[in-house]
């Protein structure tokens, strides 16, 4: 059981906005930065956001991360077929010495 | 630009010991931390744990503690994971990643290392 909490799967079609949660409890994101990452089929994952809404450079800003309490999201503005993907949120739980937790993932699927 | 290039695909029995390695180029390699992540077949994502390269320090994923072993050698710019006592779950796919130091994102990964335990 994950201490970040998304829905496993989110659809939309080409040129929607979509919105993916990332639900932790107040020892997590309520305190801790949160980052997304992008898993496209069969390859690596890839840093879209960090510390809750800073993109890498080369990162379209079709993507937006915000947070707010102990929640935190992502939208995708402008949908497109290559954004079907997985995405996972993660942040740092200072729980014990402290470790990076994983949310269980996204499922993406542009229709 | 920065590079991370992992050593390749492994089968080892139950029991055994894994030790995967990953070479940075590109960039100071300290100054930076090392993370490791476990994928298995179908699943999410799990944090193993990371090495500051600059004292050698390291934190442990609560999940696997004891069992991993995560080390740098500033010498050569690589980083290796260490896994003991193998079991059929550990069947996965092992990803090495950098970030900056006092951070805990991860912004350049390797292309990531096949593991397959079986009997």
């Amino acid at each position: 059981q994950s201490v970040l909490t998304q829905p496993p799967s989110a659809s939309g079609t080409p040129g929607q906005r979509v919105t993916i949660s990332c639900s932790g409890s107040r020892s997590h994101t309520g305190i801790n930065f949160v980052y997304w990452y992008q898993q496209l089929p069969g390859m690596a994952p890839k840093l879209l956001i960090y510390r809750d809404s800073q993109r890498p450079s080369g990162v379209p800003d079709r993507f937006s991360g915000s947070k707010s309490g102990t929640s935190a999201s992502l939208v995708i503005s402008g949908l497109r077929s290559e954004d079907e993907a997985e995405y996972f949120c993660a942040t740092w739980d200072d729980n014990m010495s402290g470790y990076v937790a994983f949310g269980g993932g996204t499922k993406l699927t542009v229709l | 630009e920065v590079h991370l290039v992992q050593s390749g695909a492994e089968v080892k029995k139950p029991g055994a010991t894994l030790k995967i390695s990953c070479k940075v180029s590109g960039y100071t390699f300290t100054g930076h931390y090392i993370h490791w992540v476990q994928q298995a077949p179908g699943k999410g994502l799990v944090w193993m744990g990371l090495v500051d390269p600059e004292d050698g320090d390291t934190i442990y994923g609560e999940n696997i503690q004891g069992r991993v072993t995560i080390s740098a050698d500033t010498s050569t710019g690589t980083a290796y994971m260490e896994l003991s006592g193998l079991r059929h779950e550990d069947t996965a796919v092992y990803y090495c990643a950098t970030g900056p130091g006092g951070d805990y994102y991860m912004d350049v990964w390797g292309k990531g290392t096949t593991v397959t335990v079986a009997s």
